[in-house]
């Protein structure tokens, strides 16, 4: 079965670096997601990709985090430079296209946690 | 008012009991809502969907929309200790700041406890 993969599964890093994820949706799927869930609460939608396009990035933090699908393919979601806040639950789906019943299929995720 | 809202709970069941967890949205023109089920730990995985009026069954699960009431329901039959998580509801909506494209919200999930 088809999965969405995402790396690294875990990251600890300190405040001020850089941090890097990588995303590889299911072969096909034109749409790609990435939310950020902080524990507790729900996923929130950071960017989303038809394609190579960005279609809805209205919540990411743009002077510190940057996204790319450059071949519509795989993604890199960049933090830049990392914060205590950041620490939470990174994750990636994909549905083959943005539609009434399409279904989202979520990779695993990347823990991060920023000290 | 948040754009999903669930009872954070826990909710807690015994054993074969029925569990009814609860979701309500504020948009209108909203047009498809999911049930994921979520491990501590572990990323989202997709129970069932609704876009219609009314009941959709898939085994032990449920799922039941009033789109007059702007309100989701997912009732889960004969409860199971393995079925202790947390219930994401998701409602996909136009996204007005998306030029179009069709965007998941999340509401902050319910606890479900199964108690044996």
């Amino acid at each position: 079965e088809a999965e969405v993969a995402q790396s690294p599964r875990y990251k600890i890093t300190e405040k001020s670096q850089a941090v890097a994820f990588w995303c590889d949706p299911i072969s096909g799927h034109a749409t790609l997601y990435w939310y950020r869930q902080i524990l507790g609460q729900g996923p929130e939608l950071l960017v989303q990709f038809q394609d190579e396009s960005v279609v809805d990035d209205s919540q990411l933090p743009k002077d510190r985090f940057s996204a790319e699908r450059l071949k519509g393919v795989d993604s890199t979601l960049k933090i830049q430079p990392a914060e205590l806040g950041d620490s939470a639950m990174y994750l990636c789906a994909s549905s083959r296209l943005a539609g009434r019943g399409d279904t989202q299929y979520f990779g695993p995720g990347t823990r991060l946690t920023v000290l | 008012q948040k754009e999903v809202e669930q009872n954070s709970g826990p909710l807690s069941v015994p054993e074969g009991a029925i569990a009814s967890l609860n979701c309500t949205y504020s948009d209108r023109g909203s047009q498809s809502f999911f049930w994921y089920r979520q491990y501590s730990g572990k990323s989202p995985e997709l129970i069932m969907f609704i876009y219609s009026n009314g009941d959709k069954e898939d085994g032990r699960f449920t799922a039941q929309l009033n789109k007059a009431s702007q309100y989701v329901s997912l009732l889960i039959r004969d409860s199971q200790p393995s079925d202790s998580a947390t219930y994401l509801c998701a409602v996909l909506t136009l996204g007005l700041n998306s030029g179009g494209y069709q965007k998941v919200t999340f509401g902050t999930g319910t606890k479900l406890q199964v108690i044996p």
